[in-house]
């Protein structure tokens, strides 16, 4: 979906760096939401935003850290980055009253 | 504990022919359930949902689902089959446990493949 973008889109780093994803929208919706998909393990939760002071883990939230900017920023940190955190990154977002979630196109992100 | 289950890794059909591709939950309370597609490269795409009313719910690029309550299972339907819908199918229900936080727990996912 156009209306949510990430950046980077690719990005190969290595043990130990320091990396940050971001993600912005343009729908105007309030809640965000963080996620990495594996193969053979669909979607899993990292950290999600209600709005921009309301920040909560997800089920594997472990190894991350996000920041709320603004209603349409929401960024995700790898402090440290391991290989096990090599994966596939969405970004979403979903309207308060609406239950669908729409998501960006995903950051590869490949740690050596 | 709140699962989805899509019990088929890949689903083949050949264009024209009719595709089902398969999925099951496990959720506290009513269920909302929800049908994605990621086509390669790009992010899931929202096909459908079912919030309440309805057991059939139709939804994008001719796509259906079927709600069942007594089999806990909401399949995911086409009367024929595409060789552009060859991608890959989440089925995602809402995690009840959070209020209204609107917590999607996702299937595993399933390749369609559809031959030409």
């Amino acid at each position: 979906d156009a209306d949510v973008t990430q950046t980077p889109r690719n990005r190969i780093t290595k043990t130990g760096k320091r990396i940050m994803l971001e993600c912005s929208q343009t729908k105007g919706h309030d809640r965000m939401y963080w996620y990495r998909q594996d193969p053979g393990l669909g979607l899993r939760l990292i950290y999600y935003s209600f709005d921009v002071k309301d920040i909560n883990k997800g089920e594997i939230s472990d190894g991350y850290s996000v920041s709320r900017q603004a209603q349409a920023k929401f960024s995700l940190s790898l402090e440290s980055a391991i290989p096990n955190q090599t994966a596939l990154y969405f970004c979403a977002t979903s309207p308060t009253g609406r239950h669908e979630q729409f998501f960006g196109p995903g950051t590869r992100l490949t740690v050596l | 504990a709140q699962s989805v289950a899509q019990p088929e890794d890949q689903v083949n059909v050949a264009e024209g022919n009719p595709l089902t591709v398969k999925c099951t939950y496990s959720v506290s309370g009513n269920p909302y359930l929800f049908w994605y597609v990621q086509y390669p490269n790009r992010g899931l795409q929202f096909l459908l949902k079912y919030i309440t009313g309805d057991n059939l719910v139709k939804g994008s690029y001719g796509f259906e689902a079927e709600f069942n309550k007594s089999q806990t299972s909401f399949h995911l339907k086409k009367p024929s089959a595409l060789v552009s819908d060859s991608a890959l199918y989440f089925c995602a229900v809402r995690d009840n446990y959070g209020g209204a936080t609107n917590k999607l727990i996702f299937g595993t996912g399933t390749l369609l493949a559809v031959q030409p």
